[in-house]
């Protein structure tokens, strides 16, 4: 039932290289959003984005660039990895904000900078 | 602004024993919409419930049980009858009008021991 889809899953690069995860969405959903998981903090906001090439800055922004040039695909670059962005992310979407009915997640890619 | 609390960072109880994860709220919006999502060992995030800033109504749902209180800006979530299969990381979340985008707390870790 994946209308929102992460790739890759697992993904290992070096310190300084170039990263973009991919987040697809079949549900011609407004808002997509990046969030990161770390342990004890929760799920922190990224960046979002409310339309095609219209994105913000969420709490955690330093050191990642997003791009959404169709409605269903949002990309998140990290321009140069560090190992302080190891970390689990996740994609989200919903119709509206604020949505009632929640948002809907991705699987996840785990993310590991060494 | 918008936060959210869960104190309890780790649980352990013994099978069958009845547990409460506590989420406590931040917000200044009169209108806002509180969640409970569960992340077992495989990693994605199921959705468990909602609850909107106008209905106080407390809901069960088998084993499962919330207390929403907004005179303590508190969304407990109560397990009766612990089982293995609840071991999971629990999030506590909170969207409001205020252009705040989902907030999560910092996850509670409950591990049931057989």
């Amino acid at each position: 039932d994946a209308g929102i889809t992460q790739s890759p899953r697992h993904k290992v690069t070096e310190t300084g290289t170039p990263v973009t995860l991919r987040c697809h969405q079949t549900e011609n959903h407004r808002y997509m959003y990046w969030y990161r998981q770390d342990p004890g903090h929760g799920l922190r906001l990224i960046h979002y984005s409310y339309g095609v090439k219209d994105t913000d800055k969420g709490e955690v922004s330093d050191g990642y660039s997003v791009s959404r040039s169709k409605t269903e695909d949002f990309l998140l670059t990290l321009e140069s990895a560090t190992s302080s962005q190891t970390s689990v992310y996740f994609c989200a979407i919903s119709e509206d904000q604020p949505n009632p009915y929640g948002y809907t997640f991705g699987s996840g890619t785990r993310l590991t900078v060494v | 602004a918008q936060k959210v609390t869960q104190a309890q960072t780790e649980i352990s109880v013994v099978e069958k024993e009845d547990v409460t994860l506590d989420c406590v709220y931040e917000t200044r919006d009169t209108t806002y919409y509180l969640f409970w999502y569960k992340q077992p060992p495989s990693g994605e995030l199921v959705f468990l419930i909602r609850r909107n800033s106008f209905d106080e109504q407390n809901e069960i749902s088998g084993r499962y049980s919330w207390n929403f209180q907004k005179s303590t800006s508190s969304f407990n979530f109560t397990i009766t009858a612990s089982q293995v299969v609840d071991s999971a990381v629990y999030f506590c979340a909170l969207n409001n009008n205020a252009g705040n985008m989902l907030t999560f707390g910092g996850g509670t870790r409950l591990m049931v021991k057989p």
